[in-house]
C-alpha cells in the first residue's frame, strides 16, 4: 500500500500559468480532501469529494478546481495562478465519512512568482 | 465564531521531562477532535480522536484527554524522537458531515533535547 501520493513534490509557476496538483490513494477510500498550509495558519480545507463524481467547496475553494472520475484519483487544478495561492498543498483520504481521523500525503510545496 | 487556539506555539524540553500540550475550542457543537502529528517537510499523521468530555486516549508517551472547553496532550518521559509540530483540529457540527467544519490550530512545535 502507498497510502496517499501526491505529485509534484515541488512546483514553481509564474502568476498566471494554470497546473494540476495530481493525488492518488489505493486505500479504496471515499472521502477525499484537499487543504493548503500556509506559515502561521492552520491547514484550511480547498475542496473535498465524498465520492467519485461528488465534489463540494471548503473553506477556501475561490481559484481552484476539483473532479473527481474514480475513487483512486482526486486532482486540484489552478486556473490562473496568483501569488496568494503560494502554499503547501496537502492530500488527504478516509474511509469514515462521519470523521476527519485522515491519511494526508506528503505535500506539494508551490510557489507562484 | 468557531475557532481553535493552541498552546504554547513552541516548547522546548530535556529528554525525560513530562509536559502538556494544551488546544482549546470555541465551536458551536463538536462532532470531534482530532491530534496529528507532523514532522518537517511531511503531511500530518493521525494520532487520536476523542469524541466527549472525559473521553482519553493513550499511544505510547502520549496520552489525549478532552473536558468541554480544551484538550490536552500529555507526553511523559519524552524521547528527541517525539520531537514535531503536533496539529489539533476540530470538527464543528453542521447539518450533516458534508456541512460540518473542520477548523485547525497552528499546531505546537515541539523539541526534545538529548
Amino acid at each position: 500500500n502507498a497510502g496517499v501520493t501526491q505529485t509534484p513534490k515541488f512546483q514553481v509557476l509564474k502568476t498566471g500559468q494554470s497546473m494540476t496538483l495530481q493525488c492518488a490513494q489505493d486505500m479504496n477510500h471515499e472521502y477525499m480532501s484537499w487543504y493548503r498550509q500556509d506559515p502561521g495558519m492552520g491547514l484550511r480545507l480547498i475542496h473535498y469529494s465524498v465520492g467519485a463524481g461528488i465534489t463540494d467547496q471548503g473553506e477556501v475553494p475561490n481559484g481552484y478546481n476539483v473532479s473527481r472520475s474514480t475513487t483512486e484519483d482526486f486532482p486540484l487544478r489552478l486556473l490562473s495562478a496568483a501569488p496568494s495561492q503560494t502554499s503547501v498543498y496537502f492530500c488527504a483520504s478516509t474511509s469514515d465519512g462521519s470523521s476527519y481521523e485522515q491519511y494526508f500525503g506528503p505535500g506539494t510545496r508551490l510557489t507562484v512568482t | 465564531e468557531d475557532q481553535v487556539t493552541q498552546s504554547p506555539e513552541a516548547l522546548r524540553l530535556q529528554e525525560g521531562e513530562s509536559s502538556s500540550l494544551n488546544c482549546s475550542y470555541t465551536v458551536s457543537g463538536l462532532r470531534g477532535l482530532f491530534w496529528y502529528r507532523q514532522d518537517p517537510g511531511k503531511g500530518p499523521e493521525f494520532l487520536f480522536t476523542l469524541y466527549s468530555a472525559g473521553e482519553e486516549k493513550e499511544k505510547e508517551r502520549l496520552k489525549a484527554t478532552l473536558t468541554k472547553k480544551e484538550s490536552f496532550l500529555h507526553i511523559t518521559a519524552p524521547k528527541p524522537e517525539d520531537s514535531a509540530t503536533y496539529l489539533c483540529a476540530v470538527q464543528a457540527v453542521g447539518g450533516g458531515r458534508r456541512d460540518d467544519k473542520i477548523i485547525f490550530g497552528k499546531g505546537t512545535r515541539l523539541h526534545i533535547l538529548p
